[in-house]
């Protein structure tokens, strides 16, 4: 099994909203992240959480809150967004073992600021 | 700093063409060397892999070898199906140096197949 599920698949918010990302995966991998990836443009990392600390922050703005509540999920809380924020947001994760540093990326949320 | 340079698409081919997709590196180091498949409104899926230099991923009728001395990692395909249009990413990833999460991804090359 190499499925990372992400919640909601669509999701439509206007600015004042505060809404979630949710992702889970049952893989036993330490690591999981968060990517944006825009129209014809490859995948951004956003953050990286390792042994379920924040390990990476590409300076992505305050707006997006991740959290990562246990080992197994992974979630993006938003706040007060903006139209240019529109995008696929992307749930990955790893097993950061030595011969297996392939990351497996879930289904995405496409989300619209409105 | 790392990168990952991919042929520009997009790529057009008719059905049982033989695909090749150039994709070269710089990175330091001996990184991990992948291609992701994108399929339209789908998230990236793990086409294949190669973790040191000379190794071949091979996935579905895709093949890729890590070649050290020319910093490449072509994707080669005998025989193009219509299913597989899609955009195709390659990356690498550093093998050392904590940098969990660091893959590098190239452009993305959009492959178009015919009937």
């Amino acid at each position: 099994d190499t499925e990372v599920t992400q919640t909601p698949k669509h999701l439509v918010m206007g600015m004042t909203n505060k809404k979630s990302l949710k992702c889970e995966q049952h893989m036993g991998h330490r690591a999981m992240y968060w990517y944006k990836q825009k129209a014809k443009k490859p995948p951004e990392l956003m953050f990286v959480y390792s042994y379920e600390k924040l390990s990476i922050n590409e300076s992505v703005p305050s707006r997006f809150s991740p959290e990562c509540p246990n080992s197994s999920l992974l979630n993006l809380h938003l706040h007060a967004l903006q139209p240019e924020d529109s995008a696929l947001y992307l749930c990955a994760s790893s097993q950061e073992a030595q011969g297996y540093p392939e990351a497996f990326f879930g289904q995405g949320t496409r989300l619209t600021v409105v | 700093g790392d990168s990952v340079t991919q042929m520009e698409g997009p790529v057009t081919l008719s059905e049982e063409a033989f695909l090749t997709i150039n994709c070269t590196y710089t990175a330091t180091g001996y990184p991990s060397l992948f291609w992701y498949v994108q399929y339209p409104g789908e998230g990236l899926q793990l086409l294949l892999k190669a973790t040191k230099a000379d190794d071949k991923g091979s996935n579905k009728g895709f093949e890729a070898t890590y070649r050290k001395e020319t910093t490449s990692f072509h994707l080669e395909k005998g025989s193009v199906q219509v299913s597989d249009s899609a955009v195709y990413f390659c990356a690498l990833k550093r093998n050392y140096g904590g940098s969990q999460g660091n893959l590098i991804f190239g452009k993305g090359t959009k492959l178009s197949v015919k009937p």
